[in-house]
This record gives structure tokens, C-alpha cells and sequence, in this order.
């Protein structure tokens, strides 16, 4: 059975404070994402991998950093973690063959206060 | 204007009915037509995808592109209680194309 597991469920973290949410995945997957999911905006995309050490760009950057030191692994790091970042967090990852589909993690409600 | 415009409902059917649930795009480069279903408080999950335009039928889903038209469909024959739950519709390029553009996601409530 396939997985994608986040470390955390729930996240409440003190403005200003460093962030790291983690990701893994079990199926040796090349592609790795992060998306940021809030209601009405639907998923946007973060940042994502393609190999270890590479990293892309989405469509929200800021604010966000990523690592990916090993193929299983993604990290989403928020350097200072600001109030308009509370959001639902999503980690993905896909093949080849069939990039399209995409295996989602349970995702992470991040709370900054 | 966003690439992919999706109704948020949300959507409240009576158990049994037929469900339709639509995406427009406009982008005419997207090739592969994707719906995701995400219950509460779960990360999404593929449920269909379609290449090009056409129809692809899955059980009681019917998955319909036209591109002619730049919009897509799900239907949902004899709807479930358990059919309760978001659907995102997502798209691509091609095959290979890693990054997905999503709609922001219908929810759908099937009562029993």
C-alpha cells in the first residue's frame, strides 16, 4: 500500500518562530511537492522536487524554503513563521510513469498565533 | 482570471440522485483531465483521469472532457452517502508534466 506520511497533524507555532514540516514517502517517487490548501483558493503549489538537491518554484514561494537531502524525503521550512501562513499543508509525490497522479499525505493544520 | 474555474457549492444532493459536478479552463494546452476526491480531514486521492476529449467511465463515475468547449465533467449515478466529499478537478500538459493545476474544489454532501 502506497504512502505519503507528514510528521505532524496539528501545528501551532508563535509568530517569528522557524518551521519545518516534513514529508516521506514509500514509493520511491522522483517528484515530490508541497502545496498550501485554504478555503475558496483551492491548492496552490509551493515548491517542488524532482531529484534529491533539485528544487523548483510553484506558484506561492515566498516565505518558504524546501530540502530534499534524500529521495524519500521533503521538507517545507517557513524561516519566520508569519499569521496570514495558517493554512492546511499538503505533501505529494508522483513517478514516473504516471506523473499525473499524485499521492497526497493527510496534510498538517498549521497554526501561527 | 484563474487557469481553472470550478463551482465551490457547496452541493447537497438526496441519496440516489445523479450528481454532476463541472470545471471550465483556459488554457488549451492541457491534455490529461484529472478529478481528485478528498474526504474531511484526508489529503486528496485520484479518482479518475481522462487523455483528451472524450468520456471514460469508471462504475457508478463518468469522467467527460471537451476540450472544443474547454470543460470538463463528473457525474455520479445513484450517489452514496459515502460519495460525500470534495472533488477537485486537476490538469496537465502532457504525460510527463510534473505540475498539476487544480480547480478549487466542489463539496458535495449526498444525504441519506
Amino acid at each position: 500500500d502506497v504512502k505519503v506520511t507528514q510528521s505532524s497533524r496539528y501545528l501551532v507555532k508563535r509568530t517569528g518562530e522557524k518551521v519545518f514540516l516534513e514529508c516521506v514517502q514509500d514509493m520511491d517517487h522522483e517528484n515530490m511537492f508541497w502545496y498550501r490548501q485554504d478555503p475558496g483558493l483551492g491548492l496552490r503549489l509551493i515548491y517542488f522536487s524532482y531529484d534529491v538537491k533539485m528544487k523548483e518554484k510553484g506558484d506561492i514561494p515566498e516565505g518558504y524554503s524546501v530540502s530534499r537531502e534524500k529521495k524519500e524525503r521533503f521538507s517545507l521550512i517557513l524561516e519566520s513563521a508569519s499569521t496570514n501562513q495558517t493554512s492546511m499543508y499538503l505533501c505529494a509525490s508522483s513517478g514516473p510513469p504516471a506523473v499525473y497522479e499524485q499521492y497526497f499525505g493527510p496534510g498538517t493544520r498549521l497554526t501561527v498565533t | 482570471q484563474k487557469e481553472v474555474e470550478q463551482d465551490p457549492g457547496p452541493l447537497s444532493v438526496p441519496e440516489g440522485a445523479i450528481v454532476s459536478l463541472n470545471c471550465t479552463y483556459s488554457n488549451s494546452a492541457f491534455q490529461y483531465f484529472m478529478w481528485y476526491r478528498q474526504y474531511s480531514r484526508k489529503g486528496p486521492e485520484l479518482l479518475m483521469y481522462t487523455y483528451s476529449s472524450g468520456n471514460k467511465e469508471d462504475g457508478r463515475f463518468t469522467a467527460q472532457v471537451d476540450k472544443s468547449s474547454k470543460y470538463i465533467s463528473l457525474f455520479i449515478r445513484d450517489s452514496q452517502p459515502s460519495d460525500s466529499a470534495t472533488y477537485l478537478c486537476a490538469m496537465c500538459g502532457s504525460g510527463s508534466a510534473r505540475q498539476l493545476t487544480f480547480g478549487s474544489g466542489t463539496q458535495l454532501t449526498v444525504l441519506p
